[in-house]
């Protein structure tokens, strides 16, 4: 089965610094990924998602991330962070053995020091 | 679009009782999930259906919880018999396709259970 690993529970940055949130994935199969976002008291939301093609993916909110085979990993970026960035970050991909179940990892919590 | 609804927003109950939760998702999403989120973990899938059929129920999950989605649309998951381990936030989400990779899921804002 396929799964995501999230390095760092919590990561902090000043606002304006650079944002990187780090996720690895296991995968025998070309895997389809996501990053969600968890703001507080509410559901998730897409932020973006890869499954073929540019591996640069461009999301919501200035964020992006990039598809390395070479190295499993799909992190997500944001040059410039903003207080409104503070909320939590899920990476998932696509199960793709077991017919579209989204697995998701553990979460990374991002908090924005002023 | 109204968005994947959910209800309640949160049930306190007593140990050993029987709780139901039910899920609107956007109309005519064939694709609906449930998860489970305890504190500092990711969303753990419980089950999912594609219109009215349940397609896979996690290895995971007690015979105590169940999930029905009757006409395909509004779906409802009961567990029956609730444990203190049961209390966490239950998550909805819709998806419109019928390969859910090209479509995200749509998440409910959860319904948030403490079972004392």
């Amino acid at each position: 089965a396929q799964s995501v690993t999230q390095l760092g529970s919590h990561v902090s940055v000043s606002e304006g610094a650079l944002v990187l949130l780090r996720c690895n994935y296991s995968s025998s199969v070309p895997p389809y990924l996501f990053w969600y976002v968890q703001y507080p008291n509410q559901g998730l939301q897409l932020l973006l998602k890869y499954t073929t093609g540019a591996t640069l993916v461009k999301g919501i909110n200035g964020f992006e991330a990039e598809f390395k085979k070479s190295e499993t990993s799909f992190h997500l970026t944001k040059p410039s962070a903003h207080m409104s960035d503070a909320a939590e970050y899920f990476c998932a991909v696509i199960d793709s053995g077991r017919d579209d179940k989204i697995i998701f990892g553990k979460g990374t919590r991002l908090h924005i020091l002023p | 679009d109204t968005g994947v609804s959910q209800d309640p927003r949160h049930k306190i109950t007593k140990r050993g009782q029987n709780v139901t939760f039910r899920c609107d998702p956007i109309s005519e999403h064939n694709r609906l999930y449930w998860y489970r989120q305890t504190l500092g973990q990711g969303p753990e899938f419980l089950t999912y259906f594609q219109n009215e059929a349940q397609l896979e129920k996690s290895r995971l999950l007690s015979d105590r919880f169940s999930a029905e989605r009757p006409k395909g649309s509004f779906s409802t998951l009961e567990i029956q018999r609730t444990e203190q381990g049961d209390s966490a936030m239950y998550l909805c989400a819709s998806s419109p396709a019928l390969r859910g990779y090209n479509s995200p899921l749509h998440f409910g804002n959860g319904t948030r259970l403490t079972v004392t």
